[in-house]
């Protein structure tokens, strides 16, 4: 079954540092999306693309975030000063489409990052 | 997007159902119920969606009043690998059946499967 993979499964970083976080969605989605779940919080929405850019972004998607389809396979978060609140799972998750039956969003397995 | 609202946390007897209440009394007309369950902070794994009718897929069936103000999701035979945080989520879609893109994930029903 396709699924949704998301490497490193753990990044430490000292504050300050620039992180990338990477995701391969599934090959035939085309909307792809990260989320963050702060430990014991909800998983809380942070961004949202299609068609090479961003289609929605929540508030806590600031300037120092940006993401990036740099291929065919690769969707990427970059954090570019990490500060410490910015500890916490990290997921992606793709979709085929926006119509009923295709939205699905299926999600990978999350990235931890520890920022110290 | 509709709020949701599910009690924080339930028990089940392993082989027994599990019947996971949700209400959602603001739902609009547009809007689809989704489930979610996120197994001890591994990704969230979608379960099954409807609009009025209920559903059912291999891995659960969803009641939803004829109100549409509450439904509840049924894990016929529950197994201690279904002990997660299930979330419900209301998601608006237009005319045309496209929901838009992002998931409003609330704080969920804790459920425990136990032997």
């Amino acid at each position: 079954e396709p699924e949704v993979t998301q490497t490193p499964s753990h990044q430490v970083t000292q504050m300050g540092q620039e992180v990338i976080l990477r995701c391969v969605p599934i090959s035939n989605h085309l909307y792809f999306y990260w989320y963050r779940q702060i430990l014991g919080q909800k998983v809380e929405f942070l961004v949202s693309f299609y068609n090479n850019e961003i289609s929605e972004k929540s508030e806590i998607f600031d300037d120092q975030f940006s993401v990036e389809r740099p291929d065919g396979s690769n969707f990427t978060l970059k954090i570019r000063s990490t500060k410490l609140e910015d500890s916490a799972m990290y997921f992606c998750a793709s979709s085929e489409a926006l119509r009923q039956g295709k939205n699905i969003q299926y999600f990978g397995a999350g990235t931890r990052l520890s920022v110290l | 997007d509709a709020k949701t609202t599910q009690p924080p946390s339930m028990d089940c007897a392993e082989g027994r159902a599990a019947n996971l209440p949700c209400n959602h009394s603001t739902i609009s007309g547009n809007e689809y119920v989704y489930w979610y369950r996120q197994i001890h902070s591994q990704g969230p794994q979608y379960i099954i969606h409807g609009l009025k009718n209920n559903e059912t897929n291999e891995m659960a069936s969803l009641i939803i009043t004829e109100d549409r103000k509450s439904s509840t999701l049924i894990l016929p035979h529950a197994t201690l690998r279904d002990t997660a945080v299930y979330y419900c989520i209301v998601r608006v879609a237009n005319a045309g059946g496209t929901s838009y893109g992002k998931l409003t994930f609330g704080q969920g029903t804790i459920l425990t499967v136990h032997p």
